[in-house]
């Protein structure tokens, strides 16, 4: 597609549950990009991969949360045993490269519900 | 850890030019100034960037002090949908991290 896609848009789940959010970046752009957005807050980033690598974890708020992406493509970020706190839109962006001074390109996320 | 301080809130008048500034008083002389915005339940969209001259894009422009310790975005005729929560972001190319602070909410009022 011409734009960033996430999916699901929207996921209702028990906590303790798994879950997995997927991002397709625009093709070719070597970076993306992982921020979670919680209810009128602004943006926190979690993790960025440079090609299928993620040089820059620390983002990740704890052990629970993976993200992986493959053929320098798909990203999918993975949540296990689901809390409450972990309610949040997920955004996903990609850049034509790391660094340098290209825009982001965002997703329109996925809203994360942890009953 | 943002390096910038904006406005909470701020209101515009429909037609009228919306300023919308921000303060990076401890910018690099290698970080450029980037401006984002994110209208209600969507991701958030590029608006327009600059180093030390001033910028104009069919979106908006962008005013940059000459000591560059600020900026200021401009929306020449602001419109209903210009409604948004504007992010003032400083970066380098050298680095990945876009960190976004909580923005200004913009309300473009009829």
């Amino acid at each position: 597609g011409a734009g960033v896609s996430q999916s699901p848009s929207n996921k209702v789940t028990e906590k303790g549950k798994d879950v997995e959010l997927r991002c397709d970046p625009i093709s070719g752009h070597t970076a993306l990009y992982w921020y979670r957005q919680r209810l009128g807050q602004g943006l926190e980033f979690l993790i960025y991969f440079q090609g299928n690598s993620a040089p820059d974890k620390s983002g990740l708020p704890s052990d629970r949360f993976s993200a992986e992406r493959t053929g320098e493509s798909v990203s999918t970020l993975t949540i296990q045993r689901t809390q409450q706190e972990d309610s949040a839109v997920y955004l996903c962006a990609s850049s034509l490269e790391v660094g340098g001074t290209g825009e982001l390109f965002f997703g329109e996320g996925s809203r994360l519900t942890v009953l | 850890d943002a390096k910038t301080t904006q406005p909470t809130s701020m209101d515009c008048a429909e037609g009228r030019a919306a300023n919308l500034p921000c303060n990076h008083s401890t910018i690099s002389g290698n970080e450029y100034v980037y401006w984002y915005r994110q209208i209600h339940s969507q991701g958030p969209q590029y608006i327009i960037h600059g180093l030390k001259n001033n910028e104009t894009n069919e979106m908006a422009s962008l005013i940059i002090t000459e000591d560059r310790k600020s900026s200021t975005l401009i929306l020449p005729h602001a419109t209903l949908r210009d409604t948004a929560v504007y992010y003032c972001i400083v970066k380098s190319s050298g680095t990945y991290k876009y960190i976004f602070g909580t923005g200004t909410r913009l309300k473009v009022l009829a």
